[in-house]
């Protein structure tokens, strides 16, 4: 039974640049949950996807945005990067109906 | 929002000492509350959970109380072992039926054991 799975594990990537991160859940699960992890601090929720649609949002600028797919994998995308994104991005999965979130291994973003 | 406030940020033990991990949160709707433990180059792995209707949950060295009442809630490690070192998170969330299961994380605890 696959956990989690995120790709590319590492990125590096310049100011201004666009990236897309992406994310298969654990199977059976169909909500995704993205967070962000600076570098020793917890892990920040950026949003949440159910149903291929935004469910709830934290506090984080348009310029990141998702999608969900049929098959509930789920792609992170930001524009216009920033040295301050640079940071571990984590999936989490789970299901809508309840039950514990599942986190991936993370995508590690370098913005120089 | 929800604030979920950790300490200690750091923690060392000898091995087979006992580890205690305490957070508070600051809004009472929450009602489920997990703890993570991140190893390096690792995602959080889900060690253990309570909901809002339970006052203590135990897996076998690992134990978890909650006072609703104060708002805070621990995470207990008896007869810790070197592999217990990783930096552990607790967090917060209402109930997925009610507002989403969005997590509010603490800012985490780097617990070492020393053998």
């Amino acid at each position: 039974d696959a956990g989690v799975t995120q790709s590319p594990t590492h990125l590096i990537k310049t100011r201004g640049q666009q990236v897309t991160l992406r994310c298969s859940p654990k199977s059976g699960h169909d909500t995704v949950s993205w967070y962000q992890q600076a570098l020793g601090q917890g892990p920040q929720f950026i949003f949440q996807y159910y149903e291929e649609e935004e469910r709830q949002r934290g506090n984080f600028p348009d310029r990141f945005s998702g999608h969900q797919f049929p098959n509930y994998s789920s792609e992170l995308n930001v524009n216009a990067l920033l040295l301050g994104d640079s940071a571990l991005y984590l999936c989490a999965s789970s299901f809508a109906r309840g039950g514990p979130q599942h986190f991936g291994d993370g995508t590690r973003l370098s913005i120089l | 929002g929800e604030n979920v406030e950790q300490h200690p940020s750091t923690l060392s033990v000898q091995e087979g000492d006992s580890a205690v991990i305490k957070c508070t949160y600051s809004d009472s709707a929450s009602n489920y509350f997990p703890w993570y433990k991140q190893e390096l180059g690792k995602g959080p792995q889900l060690i253990i959970d309570i909901r809002s209707n339970v006052g203590e949950k135990k897996d076998q060295r690992i134990a978890v109380t909650l006072n609703k009442t104060a708002k805070h809630f621990s995470l207990h490690i008896t007869e810790t072992q070197p592999e217990d070192s990783a930096v552990y998170f607790c967090a917060a969330s209402m109930s997925p039926k009610t507002s989403g299961s969005r997590l509010t994380f603490g800012e985490g605890t780097q617990l070492t054991v020393n053998p």
